[in-house]
C-alpha cells in the first residue's frame, strides 16, 4: 500500500512571496489532515476535510492560508503571502474515516514526509 | 480547549533500560489516543491506537495505557535499543468534530 505522498519535500521563499503543498492521501481514505509543526513543537491541525468537505478549519489563518480537496483525493495547501512565523514543516495525513460506532473512532492516521518551509 | 502535556520533554538512557513516557490531557471526553514517533526530518509513524473504552495497547516491546479518570496515558518501553531514539508523541482525539490534539513530545535517546 503506497503511503501519504507530499510536495515538494524543501521550500525556501522571502516574505510576502506565495508557496503551494500538495499532497496525495492513501487510496480510499476518506479523510485528510494538513498540521503546521514549528521546530520543538507538536503539530498543530491547521485543517481537516472528510472527503472534499470542510470538517475542521478553526485553526487555519484564513487571511493568509488556504486549501482545497478537489474530488475528494488531493488537496493543496497555500500561503499568500508567507510571514516569517510561518517557518515550519506542513504534514499531512489520512485515515480512512472517521466514523464512530458506541462512541468509539477506529481509525489510525498516516503521515506524510512533510514540507519543510523556510521564509526569510 | 483540548490540552495535551508531554513530560519529560527530553530523556537520555543507557540500552537496555525500560522506560516510560507520560502524557496528560485535560478533557477526558476522548474518542481515542495515539502514540507517535517521529524522526529527524520525516513524518509520524503511528506506534499504538488505544479506544476510549480500553485501557491498554501492545505491540512487540511497546505498551501503551489509559487512565480517562485521571487524564493520563503512558507508553513503556521495555528493553530500549539505540534504534529506539526518536521524537514520541501522543495525540488526543476528541470533540465535536473529532478534532486531534498533539502533545509537544518526548525526545528520547538510548545510549549504546
Amino acid at each position: 500500500e503506497a503511503g501519504v505522498a507530499q510536495s515538494p519535500r524543501y521550500k525556501i521563499i522571502e516574505k510576502r512571496q506565495s508557496v503551494a503543498f500538495w499532497c496525495n492521501p492513501i487510496s480510499g481514505h476518506a479523510t485528510l489532515y494538513w498540521y503546521q509543526q514549528i521546530l520543538g513543537q507538536g503539530p498543530k491541525l491547521l485543517i481537516q476535510f472528510q472527503n472534499n468537505g470542510v470538517v475542521d478549519d478553526s485553526q487555519l489563518p484564513k487571511d493568509r492560508f488556504s486549501a482545497e480537496r478537489l474530488k475528494g483525493v488531493d488537496s493543496t495547501l497555500k500561503i499568500q503571502p508567507a510571514k516569517l512565523e510561518d517557518s515550519a514543516v506542513y504534514l499531512c495525513a489520512s485515515s480512512r474515516a472517521q466514523g464512530w460506532t458506541s462512541g468509539t473512532s477506529t481509525d489510525t492516521q498516516y503521515f506524510g514526509p512533510g514540507t519543510r518551509l523556510t521564509v526569510l | 480547549k483540548q490540552e495535551v502535556t508531554q513530560i519529560p520533554a527530553a530523556l537520555s538512557v543507557p540500552e537496555g533500560e525500560n522506560l516510560v513516557l507520560n502524557c496528560s490531557f485535560t478533557d477526558s471526553a476522548i474518542y481515542n489516543l495515539q502514540w507517535f514517533r517521529q524522526d529527524p526530518g520525516k513524518g509520524l509513524t503511528s506506534l499504538l491506537l488505544i479506544q476510549s473504552s480500553q485501557r491498554e495497547q501492545t505491540s512487540g516491546r511497546l505498551n501503551a495505557s489509559l487512565d480517562k479518570s485521571s487524564g493520563r496515558s503512558t507508553l513503556y518501553i521495555a528493553a530500549s535499543q539505540p534504534g529506539d531514539s526518536a521524537t514520541y508523541l501522543c495525540a488526543i482525539t476528541s470533540g465535536g468534530y473529532q478534532k486531534v490534539t498533539f502533545g509537544t513530545g518526548t525526545k528520547l535517546q538510548v545510549i549504546p
